[in-house]
């Protein structure tokens, strides 16, 4: 049971345009999120987190937002760079618990 | 050297070898983990060590056997693989445990391992 979910297994966008990367879970414990970035032969990088006492989170060209009645999670990137292409985890973690629960990624690619 | 590394990048390895996989971090964090990234699959928790003691073992078979001996070091030894244990195995470590707010976790390159 996969309670981290990246329904899109790929996307692609324009340079300049936003890139909305989506994550869906299904633990109402999880209580922080985060987002992870991985290039080609490098482990993945971290990007942004979010706590579930806030509704937004941003950073620069990054931006997360957290719908905890919805129990999803968005990454917004503005504006995306080619540079940005890798493929993106989202990642979840309760509380008392030593694990973060990663969902299966997303493929950017941004095109010029 | 900075951040966290690992050794060996790439392994193949038969069904009957030992062989060990090494990471460390240079960070001084005091929490390390190994996970596992099969083909198509999340990556997977496998053990995690806070300041050198085990506090999670993700019901990882024996066949797969982690050492600690400081928080900058990490090992997993592994003997009598099987073919479907071939993927990507990832170290990472955290100032602390996620449990204690350790959720930002930094990621050696992983090693890729084939099982023949």
């Amino acid at each position: 049971d996969q309670q981290v979910k990246q329904n899109s297994p790929s996307l692609s966008v324009q340079e300049g345009r936003i890139s909305i990367l989506n994550c869906d879970y299904t633990n109402s414990m999880f209580d922080y999120f985060l987002w992870y970035k991985k290039y080609p032969a490098e482990g993945p990088t971290f990007l942004i987190s979010i706590s579930s006492i806030k509704d937004k989170n941003e950073d620069g060209r990054f931006t997360v937002f957290l719908n905890k009645s919805a129990k999803h999670l968005s990454l917004h990137i503005v504006p995306s760079q080619p540079g940005d292409s890798a493929v993106y985890f989202c990642a979840a973690s309760a509380p008392n618990t030593d694990k973060l629960i990663f969902g299966t990624g997303t493929r950017l690619q941004v095109f010029p | 050297e900075t951040g966290v590394t690992q050794t060996p990048r790439h392994l193949v390895m038969g069904m009957t070898n030992k062989k060990s996989l090494k990471c460390e971090q240079h960070l001084g964090h005091n929490a390390m983990y190994w996970y596992k990234q099969s083909a198509k699959k999340p990556l997977e928790l496998m053990f995690v060590y806070n300041f050198k003691e085990q506090t999670e073992n993700n019901s990882v078979p024996s066949r797969f056997s982690p050492e600690c001996p400081n928080s900058s070091h990490l090992f997993l030894h592994l003997h009598t693989l099987q073919p479907e244990d071939s993927a990507l195995y990832l170290c990472a470590s955290s100032q602390d445990r996620v449990s204690a707010g350790g959720e930002t976790q930094y990621f050696g390159p992983g090693t890729r391992l084939l099982v023949l």
